[in-house]
């Protein structure tokens, strides 16, 4: 396994919510991604934390927002949630230092908006 | 801008035999590119990735195929087996940042 847990696994909210989930990666895992994966789709990126700080954004609005913690633990929060919410959403993180492609992945929280 | 795109969304294969995936990709800015595996109910896994100034690179029983000119991105993985069975993403990486494409799902027949 690589060693990235994600809670909670499965998730439903109602429209107009907000969420937070969580990610927690390894040791030495500095950079943390997130990304929204569609059924059916590849993940797409949300946005990157490096060292507490956003280190950049895809093409995601305001109300996705993240922090990183010193313990190598990160948070999505998304606000006023709409429908096309719903997604797998996922937590990569990057071993300081190594190659930037190998990302290590959770398993994902499924996201269910009613 | 960017844009990763995979041939065929489904491809099936017998047992031990060889399999190739293929992707196009449009970006030619990117500094690696990459082949995700994802088995159901679990996050995308690195399989290998490849320089952009590389044109072949090779790892445990998989293969990856630059071709610049053509902007096209293959994956080999020989002698397929039952847990081959997976979707099968390529990315693009540039400023640690992946770009994925829909994805090929491949099915291993016994």
């Amino acid at each position: 396994e690589t060693g990235v847990t994600q809670s909670p696994t499965h998730l439903i909210k109602t429209r107009g919510q907000q969420v937070t989930l969580r990610c927690s990666s390894q040791s030495g895992h500095n950079t943390v991604s997130w990304y929204q994966q569609a059924l059916g789709q590849g993940p797409q990126f949300i946005f990157q934390y490096y060292r507490e700080e956003e280190n950049g954004r895809g093409n995601f609005p305001p109300r996705f927002s993240g922090l990183q913690f010193p313990n190598y633990s990160s948070e999505l929060n998304v606000n006023a949630l709409e429908l096309d919410d719903s997604a797998l959403y996922l937590c990569a993180s990057i071993e300081s230092g190594t190659n930037p492609s190998e990302q290590y992945f959770g398993p994902g929280t499924r996201l269910t908006v009613t | 801008g960017e844009s990763v795109g995979l041939h065929l969304p489904t491809l099936s294969v017998q047992e031990g035999d060889n399999s190739i995936i293929n992707c196009a990709y449009s970006n030619s800015a990117s500094d690696y590119f990459i082949w995700y595996k994802q088995e159901s109910g679990k996050g995308p896994q690195f399989i290998i990735d490849i320089r952009s100034n590389m044109d072949k690179r090779q790892g445990q029983r998989v293969t990856v195929l630059l071709n610049k000119t053509v902007k096209h991105l293959s994956l080999q993985i020989a002698a397929t087996q039952p847990g081959d069975s997976a979707v099968y993403f390529c990315a693009e990486s540039r400023n640690y940042k992946l770009s994925f494409g829909a994805g090929t799902t491949v099915t291993v027949r016994a």
